[in-house]
């Protein structure tokens, strides 16, 4: 069984310092990855994936999240928040070869303080 | 462009008023998925489906149907809508059906449904 827990429901920073939102997930067998984010009154969209290559993975945006299988999380970072980051952040497990065994977390929405 | 069109946008309905939910897709993707957002859970999984003719349930699935006639459309229709059914849907595409995992997904703009 697969699940994915998000463990912030909200997280606020300040313009210019580092972002860190948490994602934790459960999989009996080597899972995908993902992080999407959802601006306001808008679609999804891909951040970034892990699919068992590298570790630690970038993504657009000068996103970046690291997939530690010791600590089964899958943290989603950014050096240096910008206003335009403000929105909802979904990390997402999914297994292989099934493509519907897609689960999503219940979101992180991220604030942005002047 | 590529994308993924859904219609309405917005809607407000009465319960037991039949109603369908379009999406179509421009990017002759295999796979294509329903999915309702609610506060606090995320999104949710309602139907799913892996190619023409081939649909499957997901999490949500009572009080939906779904069909795939075509490649690039997949209506999600609510035949006799209950107040328990408003949510925010989006309904997502893949090029991967059978893997998803070196894939993403590929979602519309959302429909806001109220049923009264």
């Amino acid at each position: 069984a697969q699940s994915v827990t998000q463990l912030d429901s909200h997280v606020s920073v300040s313009e210019g310092t580092p972002v860190l939102l948490r994602c934790n997930y459960s999989s009996s067998y080597s899972p995908s990855l993902f992080w999407y984010v959802q601006h306001p009154n808008k679609g999804l969209q891909l951040l970034l994936k892990y699919t068992s290559a590298a570790t630690l993975v970038k993504g657009i945006n000068g996103f970046e999240a690291e997939f530690k299988k010791s600590e089964t999380s899958f943290h989603l970072t950014k050096p240096s928040a910008h206003m335009s980051d403000a929105a909802e952040y979904f990390c997402v497990v999914s297994g292989w070869g099934s493509a519907s065994k897609i689960i999503f977390g219940s979101g992180t929405r991220l604030s942005i303080r002047p | 462009e590529a994308q993924v069109t859904q219609n309405p946008r917005y809607l407000i309905t009465v319960t037991g008023k039949k109603l369908t939910v379009t999406c179509s897709q421009n990017m002759n993707h295999e796979y294509m998925s329903w999915y309702r957002q609610d506060p606090g859970l995320g999104l949710r999984q309602i139907y799913y489906s892996m190619n023409v003719e081939v649909t499957d349930k997901g999490d949500v699935p009572e009080g939906y149907k779904v069909s795939r006639k075509e490649k690039r459309n997949f209506p999600l229709i609510l035949e006799s809508p209950s107040p328990n059914q408003t949510s925010l849907y989006f309904c997502a595409s893949s090029p991967t059906g059978g893997v998803v995992s070196t894939g993403e997904l590929f979602f519309g703009e959302g429909s806001r449904l109220t049923v009264l």
